[in-house]
């Protein structure tokens, strides 16, 4: 089954340290995105990209930075600068058209 | 750039008709609506690409007003299975990509 694969799904981090969450997708979409989802907020883009090697930054990408070497893989990397990255980490994909989202399962990063 | 929803939060009895609602302050080129469960990944709900467009899917329909850039999520004879926090994310004419999500709303359904 085609889907959006978000590992780990649980991650303890320790202040100070780089943490890499992964998301692999086997749609075949040409864009994939980052938000970041706390309580009450809502979801916030971090990162996107449209094509391989290409991408943007979304409204809260301090602290935060991505590679798109391939088209099934998008990692997001939350660096120390990232003064509060406890939170909830969605990656999704869109095919050709009006960009519907399909999300993965998500991962929660916890700073210790 | 976040689009404004309300109510925030909404609790109904089964079979009770809800109305949430979405807008900004841009142009739009598009609405989306989204539900989560708890503890899910969300799932997509509608797409809505016209002035005026109405869409819908059993009792679960949205409406989407260019002019005021406005949208409605309609929700009639609520089920169980309707819980969760719904999202409207939206693509200004300006940014031109990505969705921007508003904070959602939680819908509640009791027996």
């Amino acid at each position: 089954d085609g889907g959006i694969t978000q590992s780990p799904k649980y991650l303890f981090r320790k202040e100070g340290q780089n943490v890499t969450l992964s998301c692999e997708q086997n749609l075949n979409h040409d864009a994939m995105y980052w938000y970041r989802q706390d309580p009450g907020q809502g979801l916030r883009l971090i990162y996107y990209s449209q094509i391989v090697n290409d991408f943007q930054k979304g409204d809260i990408a301090e602290g935060y930075s991505v590679s798109r070497e391939k088209k099934e893989s998008f990692p997001l990397t939350v660096t120390s600068a990232q003064k509060n990255p406890t939170a909830f980490y969605l990656c999704a994909s869109s095919g050709p058209g009006a960009n519907v989202l399909t999300f993965g399962a998500g991962s929660r990063l916890t700073v210790l | 750039q976040q689009p404004v929803q309300s109510p925030q939060a909404v609790i109904l009895r089964e079979g009770e008709d809800a109305v949430i609602n979405c807008s900004s302050s841009k142009a739009l080129y598009s609405v989306h609506w989204y539900r989560q469960k708890h503890g899910e990944a969300p799932v997509f709900l509608m797409i809505l690409l016209k002035g005026g467009e109405q869409k819908g899917h059993e009792k679960i329909s949205a409406s989407f007003n260019e002019k005021k850039q406005q949208s409605s999520l309609y929700l009639t004879a609520s089920q169980l299975s309707y819980s969760g926090t719904y999202f409207c994310g939206t693509v200004p004419f300006t940014s031109g990509y990505a969705l921007n999500f508003g904070k959602g709303t939680s819908l509640l359904v009791t027996p």
